[in-house]
């Protein structure tokens, strides 16, 4: 079972490049997140998806967009990148909300 | 809004002992409160959760305890061993937020040989 899988693992871009994390569920689950994890203050929530067809903001959406693009696949991107948005990335999923998220290995992702 | 503390941020603990992570939260109405563990190059994994219709619960080594009243909740480890080395994280969320989860910072436990 891959269970949810990220690309890319690692990426550096400069300010102002634009790049797409991507996210792919082999679970069947309805809901889908994106996270930022940053040192010394946990994970907070980007985006999420509750279900196909929909998308919400979370904590810190600003800068970001995302795509459901179906049921399986949930995307991220990053417009314009900037020296803040240096974090490593979760993509997440589950079967509904309030459920046990599974979680992928991560992109650790470095704004120069 | 809702705002989770966690602490200590860094525990270590003798192998064979027990080890205590507490957190507090702000908002009486949060009702699901799991605990994820990270390893080294990894995604957090749930080990255990607890719904506010609870007080306790339990899962072999592992146990977490909520007093509503007090508003916090604990992560008990008995027995450590080296493979509980980690960071663990506690979250808080409830039905209103979309079940959007709360972190907190997250604890880094040390077993030492």
């Amino acid at each position: 079972n891959a269970g949810v899988t990220q690309t890319p693992k690692f990426q550096v871009l400069k300010t102002g490049q634009s790049m797409t994390l991507q996210c792919a569920q082999d679970m069947n689950h309805n809901s889908m997140y994106w996270y930022r994890q940053d040192p010394g203050m946990g994970l907070r929530l980007i985006y999420y998806s509750a279900s196909e067809g929909t998308t919400d903001k979370g904590e810190v959406p600003n800068g970001y967009n995302v795509s459901r693009l179906n049921k399986r696949e949930f995307s991220l991107r990053l417009e314009s990148a900037a020296p803040s948005q240096t974090s490593v990335y979760f993509c997440a999923s589950s079967e509904t909300g309030n459920e046990k998220l599974f979680f992928g290995s991560g992109t650790q992702l470095s704004v120069l | 809004g809702e705002n989770v503390e966690q602490h200590p941020s860094t525990l270590s603990v003798q192998e064979g002992d027990s080890a205590v992570i507490k957190c507090t939260y702000s908002d009486s109405a949060s009702n699901y409160f799991p605990w994820y563990k990270q390893e080294l190059g990894k995604g957090p994994q749930l080990i255990i959760d607890i719904r506010s219709n609870v007080g306790e619960k339990k899962d072999q080594r592992i146990a977490v305890t909520l007093n509503k009243t007090a508003k916090h909740f604990s992560l008990h480890i008995t027995e450590t061993q080296p493979e509980d080395s980690a960071v663990y994280f506690c979250a808080a969320s409830k039905v209103d937020s979309n079940y959007q989860l709360i972190w907190g910072a997250g604890t880094k436990l040390i077993i030492k040989p």
